[in-house]
């Protein structure tokens, strides 16, 4: 099993520009997150789902869409990027409320100029 | 609301050390308390966890015991190895409607020295 993948792993983008952020899991979870890292921040969460079909906000939603038409794939689109945007991007998934344990990708860095 | 403070870092050792790194948390209910670690250039990985109180979590040598009265989950390891030198993240569950949310504590850098 890949666990959880995500691509690119680095991206620059102009402020204004538009990128989707993927994140695939091969680990049959229903529920998957997405967070973003800054240094000394912790981890925020920005968005999760439940379920193909279902999401819903997290933390610091704003400025970033999800879909999940498939129980693999949660991706994350930023449509306007601002260089607050500037950060590292997590995704991570787990089975069910039950086992509560989270696994997470390798991440995408983006810098926002 | 619930959230998790822990020791600023970064913590430097020397190979063979005790290792100590605080983390207390403020939740309402009884919420599942975990350490993640981050080695460089990686996502986090689960370390160990503890669902109730009393508990201790263990995994490579790490141990944290889930303490209600102190709302403390300190991580402990006996002998520290260069290997170990990672961000170590203190996080509690957050039942919200149809699934747990982690809440993380800022992380604490792990420097081990040979």
């Amino acid at each position: 099993n890949a666990g959880v993948t995500q691509t690119p792993k680095f991206r620059i983008l102009k402020i204004g520009q538009s990128m989707t952020l993927q994140c695939t899991q091969d680990m049959n979870h229903n529920y998957m997150y997405w967070y973003r890292q800054d240094p000394g921040m912790g981890l925020k969460l920005i968005y999760y789902s439940v379920g193909a079909g279902i999401t819903d906000k997290g933390e610091v939603p704003n400025g970033y869409n999800v879909s999940r038409s498939t129980t693999e794939d949660f991706p994350l689109r930023l449509e306007l990027a601002a260089p607050s945007q500037t950060s590292v991007y997590f995704c991570a998934s787990s089975y069910s409320t039950s086992d509560e344990t989270q696994y997470f990708g390798p991440g995408t860095r983006l810098l926002v100029l | 609301g619930n959230s998790v403070t822990q020791m600023e870092g970064p913590v430097t050792l020397s190979e063979e050390a005790f290792l100590t790194i605080n983390c207390t948390y403020t939740a309402t209910g009884y919420p599942s308390l975990f350490w993640y670690v981050q080695y460089p250039g990686e996502g986090l990985q689960l370390l160990l966890k503890a669902t109730k109180a009393d508990d201790k979590g263990s995994n490579k040598g790490f141990e944290a015991t889930y303490r209600k009265e102190t709302t403390s989950f300190h991580l402990e390891k006996g002998s520290v190895q260069v290997s170990d030198s990672a961000v170590y993240f203190c996080a509690l569950s957050n039942y919200g409607g149809a699934t747990n949310k982690l809440i993380f504590g800022t992380g604490t850098l792990l420097a081990v020295q040979p």
